[in-house]
């Protein structure tokens, strides 16, 4: 069975950082192309960004809005995928949400992120 | 404003069909991207995966619900409405123009 545990949400100021963490269990990690989901307070799902397999070149992409500010890793040897969250705005305040594949096929139960002063 | 674009909300009573639309553009679903669709049962609680490539089920998601894709739209029909389909409804797409994933806006069921 496929488990996605996320963590390392919290309370930050804007302007700071954060990095979250999902850890992944019942599946072939290494092997996987990962997706970060997000979903503001009464919003609807917004796609973060996507790391593909390192056999798949280990590329990165990101929506606009957290283009050179997220980045998006992974450690295959603790199967744990990072995403790393600097210059935080109001705005990136939400649900993330750690997804399987460029399809979003399973989903953890996400971890909130909030910014505020 | 999302680029895959779906109805706010629809509605059915128990026992009828509905359909939710997810309208996209040459750039997206017209392009050939597949699409997926997602069901969120409570704001704050993890989606679940409905329909892969279009028109697939995981297994496990009742075959009242199935997806249909053709020319730079898709949808999503759910048969047999039950009052445990009352839930918000998302499409999913690739877009070349954004060089990344794209969910339409979302559609909330509501079973009367």
């Amino acid at each position: 069975e496929v488990q996605l545990v996320e963590s390392g949400g919290g309370l930050v100021k804007p302007g700071g950082s954060l990095r979250l963490s999902c850890v992944a269990s019942g599946f072939t990690f290494s092997n996987a192309w990962m997706t970060w989901v997000r979903q503001a307070p009464g919003k609807g799902l917004e796609w973060v960004g996507r790391i593909k397999s390192k056999t798949d070149g280990g590329t990165t992409d990101y929506a606009a809005p957290v283009k050179g500010r997220f980045t998006i890793s992974r450690d295959d040897s603790k199967n744990t995928l990072y995403l790393q969250m600097n210059s935080l705005q109001t705005e990136d305040t939400a649900l993330y949400y750690c997804t399987t594949r460029d399809g979003c096929y399973d989903w953890g139960q996400g971890t909130r992120v909030t910014v505020s002063s | 404003q999302s680029v895959l674009t779906q109805p706010p909300s629809v509605s059915g009573a128990p026992g009828q069909r509905v359909t939710i639309s997810c309208t996209g553009r040459s750039s997206n679903i017209g392009a050939g991207y597949d699409v997926y669709w997602y069901q969120q049962q409570l704001p704050g609680t993890a989606p679940k995966l409905l329909i892969y490539a279009n028109s697939n089920r995981p297994s496990g998601v009742p075959d009242r619900f199935s997806g249909s894709k053709s020319g730079t739209s898709a949808s999503l029909a759910i048969t047999g409405l039950q009052a445990e389909d009352e839930a918000d409804y998302y499409c999913q797409s690739y877009d070349t123009s954004l060089s990344g994933r794209v969910f339409g806006g979302g559609t909330k069921l509501t079973v009367l």
